[in-house]
């Protein structure tokens, strides 16, 4: 069965510190790896990727992929407390749906 | 441009009454997933839709629940006999096309508590 398992489940952190979330998974035919963050309404999206190694990168975020490993990191330097949310890998699997593959995400508590 | 539209936002429901959800997808848009958000988890798939068709319900219950998009209106996502068990935040989220590589787009869900 396909799964996307996250960790840690929740982490607490100060205001400017760097956060790594993970986010490993097992799918058939995989196509590409998402991460969204959803604070109190629709998860909004942050970063796909689909080539190992290749760092994607966005303001304080970056995240990378590893084929081989099967996992990929979100990383966030300097801790703002608007980065608190739940912080979601998903995987797309190919086949006839494209749907995506939810982890549980991490929620990120950022204290001033 | 508006995004993917949702509505209800909040629905409350006693057991055994029926919960009606609608999605109208991004303008242009015409592939929909239906998710599932239970508190303190992930979101779990549950029907994928073309208009007209409902291409994968893998992740749909058996009983009680249905989906429909028809060519005219939005998608709805149908509850019958509501449980406690349901209550729940429903996802909407949809795409231009099944083998476009981007991101799916989210509504603000339908949060539905069944008392």
């Amino acid at each position: 069965e396909d799964k996307v398992v996250q960790s840690p489940l929740s982490l607490v952190v100060h205001e400017g510190d760097t956060v790594t979330l993970n986010c490993s998974y097992e799918v058939t035919n995989f196509r590409s790896l998402l991460w969204y963050k959803q604070e109190k309404k629709a998860p909004t999206f942050l970063f796909m990727l689909t080539s190992s190694g290749i760092e994607k990168k966005s303001g304080r975020l970056s995240s990378i992929l590893d084929k081989k490993e099967l996992f990929s990191i979100l990383n966030i330097t300097a801790t703002q407390t608007g980065d608190s949310a739940i912080y979601l890998c998903a995987v797309r699997s190919g086949g006839a749906t494209n749907k995506l593959i939810f982890g549980t995400g991490t929620l990120l508590a950022v204290q001033p | 441009n508006a995004g993917v539209m949702q509505n209800p936002r909040h629905l409350v429901r006693r057991r055994g009454q029926e919960a009606r959800l609608r999605c109208s997808p991004m303008k242009g848009h015409s592939h929909v997933y239906w998710y599932r958000q239970l508190p303190e988890e992930g979101l779990k798939f549950m029907v994928y839709l073309q208009k007209e068709n409902i291409i994968d319900e893998s992740g749909m219950p058996k009983e009680r629940f249905s989906a429909e998009f028809p060519k005219e209106g939005p998608s709805i996502l149908r509850i019958q006999q509501v449980v406690r068990g349901d209550s729940a935040a429903y996802f909407c989220a949809s795409s231009p096309s099944r083998e476009a590589p981007g991101e799916l787009f989210f509504g603000e869900g339908s949060r539905l508590t069944v008392l």
